[in-house]
């Protein structure tokens, strides 16, 4: 598609239960990030695909959270076992990807997913 | 431990007068500085980056300058329109980090009429 594409784009679910959060980057980004925002706060770095190599899941807050990309394209966001402190708005984002020339060159962000635990 | 940070977060411009939004940093290392604007139930939009080894990158209205003595770097936008009104983020890159980014908190920009 043309651009990034996210769902669900609301999801409210009880605590304690598992979500799944889709992200459709655009075709041919190599590299996929997924960031989250909680209320008054910045964007948060999650987790980043490159390729085929192996993921950075450096700034995933809790072994709760997931994420995978199968064929290097559609990625999943999975949080188990859901807290209340996990309602944010989930934000995925695509490039093309880690050359020097991408270095100064901005992701294209989806919609984002507004998480609401009650 | 906040390595970008964006100290005010409002501010409220005339239309037609200069919006100036600022950005510190604390990391040597960053050697990409990106401006992100932010609407309403929607994602980040990529406005403008400067690399480390300059100071001042210019695009039509905007124009980002970068302090490295002092870590400091803002976003210019003059005539300010009020279709700029948005939340204005702050980004940087490591080296050596490939692409992630680290983001700032953000900055509410209201033009008024």
């Amino acid at each position: 598609g043309a651009g990034v594409s996210q769902s669900p784009s609301n999801k409210v679910t009880e605590k304690g239960k598992d979500v799944e959060l889709r992200c459709d980057p655009i075709s041919g980004h190599t590299a996929l990030y997924w960031y989250r925002q909680s209320l008054g706060q910045g964007l948060e770095f999650l987790i980043y695909f490159q390729g085929n190599s192996a993921p950075d899941k450096s700034g995933l807050p809790s072994d709760r959270f997931s994420a995978e990309r199968t064929g290097g394209s559609v990625s999943t966001l999975t949080i188990q076992r859901t807290q209340q402190e996990d309602s944010a708005v989930y934000l995925c984002a695509s490039s093309q990807g880690v050359g020097q020339a991408s270095r100064g060159a901005g992701y294209t962000f989806g919609s984002g997913t507004r998480l609401t635990v009650v | 431990d906040q390595q970008v940070k964006q100290n005010s977060p409002s501010l409220s411009v005339q239309e037609g007068r200069i919006s100036i939004l600022n950005c510190d940093y604390t990391n040597s290392m960053f050697d990409y500085f990106l401006w992100y604007k932010k609407y309403p139930a929607e994602g980040p939009t990529f406005l403008i980056s400067i690399s480390s080894i300059k100071d001042k990158n210019e695009d039509g209205r905007f124009t980002v300058f970068l302090n490295k003595s002092a870590k400091h770097l803002s976003l210019h936008i003059v005539p300010s329109q009020p279709g700029d009104s948005a939340v204005y983020f702050c980004a940087a890159r490591s080296t050596g980090t490939a692409s992630k980014l680290t983001f700032g908190t953000g900055t509410r920009l209201q033009v008024t009429l």
